[in-house]
């Protein structure tokens, strides 16, 4: 089956400007996660959705930093007013995480290399 | 919250011989430890992962070994091949919590022919 889809593949935008990341995870996985890596550094992890409780969104950097799910499945992360030290590839994955079980492998989408200028 | 330490950071090593990459974790509750190999340009993929009721796992050339008591697991790569090459990620989580995984920096992994 088809795995974890990101879009765009690239996205140059000019400092100031609002972009929207978007990420379709595997069919019937129950948890979404967001995580920025910037050059050559780790995974840093942003947001997590589980069913339909509310988010983690422990990770987020700053007030401009937002995402949504929707029904469950798609989401969107939203970053507002763009600066240079947003560039970075920005990851999703998704899992079939149950509540009281145990974690199960996330599987990663290809990225969003997101360039401000 | 829980904080993951890897190291090194790079790493070369010549084809056919071992590597051991090393991490540790701060959360004592942290109970499951997955490793994953990023290879450049593509996305992360789990390559083997451990839970805390077992000391070692293997698979094939690939082993992980954890110790609980001093917070640490290492990742044992034998008869290494330059496929081998890439950025190898440990992580920690607390199983059956809705908690992420934490991940460690990073290792650069290249296998000299």
């Amino acid at each position: 089956g088809a795995g974890v889809s990101q879009s765009p593949s690239n996205k140059v935008t000019e400092k100031g400007k609002d972009v929207e990341l978007r990420c379709d995870p595997i069919s019937g996985h129950t948890a979404l996660y967001w995580y920025r890596q910037s050059l050559g550094q780790g995974l840093e992890f942003l947001i997590y959705f589980q069913g339909n409780s509310a988010p983690d969104k422990s990770g987020l950097p700053s007030d401009r930093f937002s995402a949504e799910r929707t029904g469950g499945s798609v989401s969107t992360l939203t970053i507002q007013r763009t600066q240079q030290e947003d560039s970075a590839v920005y990851l999703c994955a998704s899992s079939l995480a149950l509540v009281g079980g145990s974690s199960y492998e996330q599987y990663f989408g290809p990225g969003t290399r997101l360039t401000v200028t | 919250g829980e904080n993951v330490e890897q190291h090194p950071s790079t790493l070369s090593v010549q084809e056919g011989d071992s590597a051991v990459i090393k991490c540790t974790y701060s959360d004592s509750a942290s109970n499951y430890f997955p490793w994953y190999k990023q290879e450049l340009g593509k996305r992360p993929q789990l390559i083997i992962d451990i839970r805390s009721n077992v000391g070692e796992k293997k698979d094939q050339r690939i082993a992980v070994t954890l110790n609980k008591t001093a917070k640490h697991f290492s990742l044992h790569i034998t008869e290494t091949q330059p496929e081998d090459s890439a950025v190898y990620f440990c992580a920690a989580a607390l199983s059956g919590s809705a908690r992420q995984l934490t991940f460690g920096s990073g290792t650069q992994l290249t296998v000299l022919p």
